[in-house]
């Protein structure tokens, strides 16, 4: 069966630290999507890519890079991690066609310390 | 911008009862879809429904389904014969020209 999948599930580092959370899916969705998940905030969204080499700013994109090289992976970089970034992170995916229903991840717990 | 609101932080409910969870949105488009989301204690995100803004019938899956009421920009979410398993985060969500908006979220709880 087709899935999407996130690692590490959870993750502890250091504040100034590069982190690298990575994202894979079988789906052969063209679209992806990374998201933080924080209490009273809902899910909001970082980045997100239409395809390979592209990538787009969500709203909460500072301090965040993410790279599309294939349809399968977006990695999303955390180039100096901060206690602000502490958070739970999810990736997504969906198809262009048709009604682009967004399939999750389980998601990786991210604490800076 | 879009926006979505869930007014209600919590809500509980009887076993076996009915529940309806709210959202409005905000948009200018006329073409879009609307979403719910569920989230468990196992945080995975895990779609509920799904509605296309061009069709006038309200979508159903089992013992959920929505009412859209697209002038009055409201979607909500109606669980019927509530069951321990529905206990979850509610997220609604909006897809329009930009990737998908989600609401803050309602609690549900379902009391035996």
């Amino acid at each position: 069966d087709a899935e999407i999948t996130q690692s590490p599930r959870h993750k502890i580092t250091e504040t100034g630290r590069q982190v690298t959370l990575a994202c894979h899916q079988t789906w052969n969705h063209n679209n992806m999507f990374w998201y933080r998940q924080d209490l009273g905030h809902g899910l909001r969204l970082i980045h997100y890519s239409y395809g390979v080499q592209d990538t787009n700013k969500g709203e909460v994109s500072d301090g965040y890079s993410v790279s599309r090289s294939n349809t399968e992976d977006l990695p999303l970089t955390l180039e100096s991690a901060a206690s602000s970034q502490t958070s739970v992170y999810f990736c997504a995916s969906s198809d262009y066609q048709g009604t682009d229903t967004q399939y999750f991840g389980p998601g990786t717990r991210l604490t800076v310390l | 911008a879009q926006t979505v609101t869930q007014s209600q932080p919590e809500m509980s409910v009887q076993e076996a009862e009915t529940v309806t969870l709210s959202c409005t949105y905000d948009t200018s488009e006329s073409d879009y879809y609307l979403f719910w989301y569920k989230q468990p204690p196992s945080r995975q995100m895990i779609l509920v429904i799904r509605q296309e803004a061009y069709k006038q019938q309200n979508a159903t899956e089992n013992r959920f389904s929505v009412n859209f009421q697209k002038a009055a920009k409201s979607f909500s979410l109606k669980i019927s014969d509530s069951q321990l398993g529905d206990a979850a985060m509610y997220f609604c969500a909006y897809k329009g020209n930009t990737p998908l908006v989600f609401g803050k979220g309602t609690r549900l709880s379902v009391i035996a």
